[in-house]
Formats: structure tokens, C-alpha cells, sequence
């Protein structure tokens, strides 16, 4: 089954606790990105990336790093969390860029205290 | 800079009432136009898009007409039913790789 999959689906932590949030697709999709959504103000871009090696900062980088090592991975790794990036937190694939369907996973539901 | 603006909501509805969600965008260059669904507890899914204006795009009976002239994407549907109630996001796509989503539209059908 096509499917992006997204690890843990919930997660409380604490503030400066180093935390990665895992993204997977095998749909062998080259783009791939990460948005963060809040109430009122939808869905924003963090990162994404075009390919392999390939990222770039979306709207709202700040506090995020992001990898692409291998083609259906593409990791956010929160270095020092800090309560204003609690917040549902979701992947997207899709075949080569925004133009094509947009697959997205799950969500992950992060509580940082 | 780029940007959507989409209708507050909620917007409800009772069954078979038709359906308008506004949406605007200002966008340098030629944006495609997208209009994705989130129902309760779920991802987002691509409902309809439109790459190039005047073209319409259309699922499930929904529809959306891209206006260069009015730079608008607004969605309908004639008919609603109590299963498309959800979250509607206009979105608009620039540059081929980043996409920009309004604030969302709570639609709530009532039998």
C-alpha cells in the first residue's frame, strides 16, 4: 500500500530535550516536506526537499533541521524544543515537486512543556 | 509576498445546500491552485487542482475555477452531504516547489 508514515504519532516533551520525528514514503516520490499546522493559521511550510541531498527552507525554518540521506527518509529533528513548536506536525511526498499530488502522512501531535 | 486568503468558517450547511468557499490569492509569476481536504483526525488529501489559468479542476463533484482576472479559486459543490464535512484548504503553489496554504475553512452539513 502506498503510504507516507510518520513516527511516534503523539509525543510530550520537555524544553531543550533533543527530539527527531521520523517521515517514510515507498512510493519512490523525489519531493518531500514537512509543515506545521496551528490553529488560524493553517498549514505552514518548514522545509522540504527537491531529492536526495537536495533541501531548502520553507516559511518557517527557524528551530528545525531537516536530512534527506536516502530518498524515502526525510527526518525533523528538533535540536533544543522550546514550547511555541508545540503543534501537529505532518510529511508529504509526492513524485517530483508541488504541481503533483501531495500524499500526506498521518500527523504527529507534539506537546513540548 | 505570496499569499492565500480563504474564508472564515465555520460555514454550515444543511444536506443538499450548495456550497461556496472563497478564495484569494496574490501571487507573483504563474501559481498553480490547489484545493486539499482534511477530514477529522486525518492528513490532508488533494481534492482538486488547476495548473494555468481559466482551467477548471473537479472531484467528487466539487469544482474550482482558476480567475487570472479576479485572482480567485473559489470552490462549490450543488449538492452537499453530511460525509464532506471537513476542513478545506485553498493552497497555491510557486516557484514548482513550495506550497502556501490559506487558514482553512471548517464546512459543517447537518442532515
Amino acid at each position: 500500500e502506498a503510504q507516507v508514515t510518520q513516527n511516534p504519532r503523539y509525543l510530550i516533551t520537555v524544553t531543550g530535550k533533543k527530539l527527531t520525528v521520523t517521515c517514510s514514503q515507498n512510493m519512490n516520490h523525489e519531493y518531500m516536506s514537512w509543515y506545521r499546522q496551528d490553529p488560524g493559521l493553517g498549514l505552514r511550510q518548514i522545509y522540504y526537499s527537491m531529492n536526495v541531498e537536495v533541501t531548502d527552507k520553507g516559511d518557517v525554518p527557524e528551530g528545525y533541521k531537516v536530512s534527506r540521506k536516502e530518498k524515502r527518509n526525510f527526518p525533523l529533528i528538533l535540536e533544543s524544543p522550546s514550547p511555541n513548536q508545540t503543534s501537529l506536525y505532518f510529511c508529504a511526498s509526492s513524485r517530483q515537486g508541488i504541481t503533483d499530488t501531495q500524499y500526506f502522512g498521518p500527523g504527529t501531535r507534539l506537546t513540548v512543556l | 509576498g505570496d499569499s492565500v486568503t480563504q474564508m472564515e468558517g465555520p460555514v454550515t450547511l444543511s444536506e443538499e445546500a450548495f456550497l461556496t468557499i472563497n478564495c484569494t490569492y496574490t501571487a507573483t509569476g504563474y501559481p498553480s491552485l490547489f484545493w486539499y481536504v482534511q477530514y477529522p483526525g486525518e492528513g490532508l488529501q488533494l481534492l482538486l487542482k488547476a495548473t494555468k489559468a481559466d482551467d477548471k479542476g473537479s472531484n467528487k463533484g466539487f469544482e474550482a475555477t482558476y480567475r487570472k482576472e479576479t485572482t480567485s479559486f473559489h470552490l462549490e459543490k450543488g449538492s452537499v452531504q453530511v460525509s464532506d464535512s471537513a476542513v478545506y484548504f485553498c493552497a497555491l503553489g510557486v516557484d514548482t516547489d513550495k506550497l502556501i496554504f490559506g487558514t482553512g475553512t471548517r464546512l459543517q452539513v447537518f442532515p
